[in-house]
């Protein structure tokens, strides 16, 4: 069975700290990763994806399949980063339903 | 490009009555989802149509969940009779057949049952 991980509910930080969001997985197959955010009163919206390996707003996240994590990370956290954020798994590269973790509400501090 | 919406946005109910949420994916998505969100718990998967046809229906709580995409485009979902625990926010998410299966979600509508 596929299980989403994200061991903090809460996370502070203050404005130009760097933050780490963990997520850790379960799965015996060839996961997709993705990191999607929701910011106050905004909808959930898609962060990034492992495959694009790609930064987006300074975020990168790294599949270590070893560890079965994917952390979401910033050297540089900004104010407009609180929202919460949630690690998702899809079964392979196929279609299909997300598995989510239960999320973690980042508050960056000025 | 108008996104995934939702109505309606909220939804106050009692025990026992019926309700009906509604989702009109982005146009041209063949594929639809459904999740819901319980207070305190993970964003859950329900169902996923492609285009009128149930690909998954393997999250849906019980048979007092009824989902409809009639002609492929807009969504139902139907909850009767309504049972204290079916309070949430229920999410609807389209995405395009193809390679790159990005889930674009909409707003939520947020049903309480009292």
């Amino acid at each position: 069975a596929q299980r989403v991980t994200q061991p903090e509910k809460l996370l502070s930080v203050f404005k130009g700290a760097p933050v780490e969001l963990k997520c850790n997985y379960s799965y015996s197959g060839s996961p997709e990763l993705f990191w999607y955010v929701q910011y106050s009163r905004q909808r959930l919206q898609l962060l990034l994806r492992h495959i694009s390996r790609e930064s987006i707003k300074g975020f990168t996240a790294d599949l270590n399949k070893g560890e079965t994590s994917f952390h979401l990370k910033k050297p540089f956290a900004q104010e407009e980063d609180s929202a919460m954020y949630y690690c998702a798994l899809k079964r392979g590269s196929t279609l299909g339903r997300l598995y989510f973790g239960r999320g973690t509400q980042l508050t960056v501090w000025p | 490009e108008a996104g995934v919406t939702q109505f309606p946005s909220h939804s106050v109910i009692e025990k026992g009555q019926t309700v009906t949420l509604r989702c009109d994916p982005i146009s041209g998505h063949d594929n639809l989802y459904w999740y819901r969100r319980v207070m305190g718990k993970e964003i859950k998967f329900l169902l996923h149509f492609v285009k009128e046809s149930k690909q998954d229906e393997s999250g849906m709580p019980n048979n007092r969940f009824l989902a409809e995409r009639t002609g492929g485009t807009y969504s139902t979902l139907k909850v009767q009779p309504a049972e204290l625990e079916d309070s949430g926010v229920y999410f609807c998410a389209s995405s395009q057949y193809g390679q790159i299966d990005t889930q674009y979600f909409g707003p939520g509508t947020r049903l309480t049952v009292l």
